[in-house]
Formats: structure tokens, sequence, C-alpha cells
């Protein structure tokens, strides 16, 4: 079973508005979370990552995320989407066996 | 400032060829590797390594072969292609193999087998 996940496949927002890009981890200890973002014809690029300590992690690009351990949770957010953050986001996290597993990404489409 | 350099970025191969992915980095990372990327399934960690000379099998390692005898370099490859190997290959590094370590990625090779 997959350690993270994404519920949605798809997420459209305006641009102006605020945007969420969800993902929930079946983790025991402390997960290790990182969103990455991946814009077309490229490879993924890192955005931010919990490791520790506060719940709210800022990251590149206006981005931050909320880790919610009651509710297993590490939303992607940002207050005011703009058209170039279209592309697709990945969830993942590091086993301490060194290998990363990653969510089956959202798409994430901002309309003007 | 390089990063992950993969090459070929495109290539189309025949049922039953071989060919080699490269994958080189300038970053002196110690941990390497190589990822398929499918629609609806995400990123399918193939092999990687942990250092020069040690490599080890991921997920889905059927097909594939890898070696490590520099830390900046880590071809993938495939021995006898099949048309189940048609995908979207990524290569990554990172510093280390750590929990809390986040990994530069390749920008891809798209490869169609037919």
């Amino acid at each position: 079973a997959q350690s993270v996940a994404q519920p949605e496949d798809q997420v459209n927002v305006a641009e102006g508005n605020p945007l969420t890009v969800k993902c929930t981890y079946s983790v025991s200890g402390n997960p290790y979370l990182f969103w990455y973002v991946q814009y077309p014809n490229r490879g993924l690029q890192f955005l931010l990552k919990y490791i520790t300590g506060d719940n709210l992690v800022k990251g590149s690009y206006g981005f931050e995320a909320e880790f919610n351990k009651s509710q297993t949770s590490f939303h992607l957010k940002k207050p005011s989407a703009l058209v170039s953050d279209s592309a697709l986001y990945f969830c993942g996290r590091n086993t301490n066996a060194g290998k990363s597993t990653f969510g089956d990404g959202t798409t994430l489409t901002v309309k003007p | 400032n390089a990063g992950v350099t993969q090459t070929p970025k495109f290539q189309v191969l025949k049922t039953g060829q071989s060919m080699t992915l490269q994958c080189a980095q300038d970053m002196n990372h110690e941990y390497m590797s190589w990822y398929r990327q499918d629609p609806g399934m995400g990123l399918r960690l193939i092999h990687y390594s942990v250092g020069a000379g040690i490599t080890d099998q991921g997920e889905v390692p059927n097909g594939y072969n890898v070696s490590r005898s520099t830390t900046e370099d880590f071809p993938l490859r495939l021995l006898s292609a099949a048309p189940s190997q048609t995908s979207v290959y990524f290569c990554a590094s990172s510093y280390d193999w750590g929990q809390y370590t986040e990994a530069f990625f390749g920008q891809g090779t798209r490869l169609t087998v037919v």
C-alpha cells in the first residue's frame, strides 16, 4: 500500500483564488514528507519538506504546506494562485532505506 | 551549474533492442536513483545507489540493469526492450540517502518501444 496518497487527480482553481493540493500519509513514526512540482517536459523540482517542528512549512514560489498529525495530512497551499502555477504536483516521502515513494500526482490547472 | 543531466531526451527503440540511458550529476551527491513515470501511476523506483560501487533494486527492477563505477555517473541499461518499458525515465540524485534529504531530478528521457 502506498504510504502517501493524493486523493485528487485534478484540481482546478481561478487565478487569484487560494489553492490546496491534498496529500495524506500512512506512516508510523516521523513522516519525512516532501512536495515536488513538475512543469511540462521537465523533471521534478523540490518545493518544500516537513521534517519536524513547525506544522506550517514555507517553500519556493510562495507555496506552503500544513502538516496535520491528527488527520495524517500534508496539504500544499498557496494564498493566491497564478496561471504559471499550473503543473503536476507530487507528494512524497523518504523511507529509512533511502528510497523515495510518491503519490500518483495531482494536476493543478489555474484558469485566468 | 548543470545539476543532473540525462541523455538522450527522446529515444525510439524496436522490441528486443538494447540501450543505455545516461545520467550524470556534478554535485558530488552520494545517492542516485532511477524512476519511471507512467500516467496515473506516479513515479516508481527502478534502481538506486547509495554510493560508488553499491546498487540495489527498487520497486520495478525487472528488465533493467545499473552500475555505479563513479560518484558522478549512474547509467540505466535496458537489455532487451519491451513495449511495456515505454515510459518517461527520470534520474535523481541527493546529497545522501537520509530521510530528510530532498532529491534533484534530471529533465527526463522519453522512451518509446515499438
